[in-house]
């Protein structure tokens, strides 16, 4: 089973709100990886947890706040988000967070922000 | 000057005919040179990877990385409909403290007609 699986789907919040994007996958990875990704663009890489600890905050605002509570659980805290945050945010994992591995991709939260 | 280079297209070819995608990078340090494919409001998928030089085939899939030259090379035989996607090239360092961090290419927009 290669399968990252992300919730929800899509999501539409004001401003002012405070939601959760969650990521999960049961492959016995131990790094796990946060993009944003906007229209026609490539990934951006936002934030990596290997085994459980942050290793690479790609200077994300702080509206933006990881959390990995396992090691098969990622979850995106977002709060008082701007419009220009709209974007599809991918998860990915990976053995261990090696240059060499491959990273497996979740289909992704489409993100509004009104 | 970006990282990596990659015409973003868009590529319209018929049915059955052989595509080639490129990529040129300009950090020799890059050993880990991967093609993802990505249908729309999908998250990416590993096509191929190939460490340093060399050529690796899949099916209707090669990959070809050419480190002298710092140049990478997909290419599809018989193209299908389904081929029709972005395609992107990442590429990661070796060890250090780059962790899993993919350098990705802008991706090229292909569509196979039929």
């Amino acid at each position: 089973d290669t399968e990252v699986t992300q919730t929800p789907k899509h999501l539409v919040m004001g401003m002012t709100n405070k939601k959760s994007l969650k990521c999960e996958q049961h492959m016995g990875h131990r790094a796990m990886y946060w993009y944003k990704q906007k229209a026609k663009k490539p990934p951006e890489l936002m934030f990596v947890y290997s085994y459980e600890k942050l290793s690479i905050n790609e200077s994300v605002p702080s509206r933006f706040s990881p959390e990995c509570p396992n090691s098969s659980l990622l979850n995106l805290h977002l709060h008082a988000l701007q419009p220009e945050d709209s974007a599809l945010y991918l998860c990915a994992s990976s053995q261990s967070g090696l240059a060499r591995e491959t990273q497996y991709f979740g289909p992704g939260t489409r993100l509004l922000v009104l | 000057q970006k990282e990596v280079e990659q015409d973003p297209g868009p590529l319209s070819v018929p049915e059955g005919a052989i595509v080639s995608l490129n990529c040129t990078y300009s950090n020799s340090a890059f050993q880990y040179f991967m093609w993802y494919r990505q249908y729309s409001r999908k998250g990416p998928e590993l096509l191929m990877y190939t460490y340093s030089s060399g050529n690796k085939e899949d099916g209707r899939f090669t990959a070809q990385v050419d480190k002298s030259s710092k140049y990478i090379s997909l290419f599809i035989r018989d193209s299908q409909p389904s081929d029709s996607a972005t395609y992107l090239c990442a590429m990661s360092l070796a060890g250090g403290t780059s962790y899993g961090k993919l350098t990705f290419g802008q991706g090229t927009i292909l569509t196979v007609h039929p």
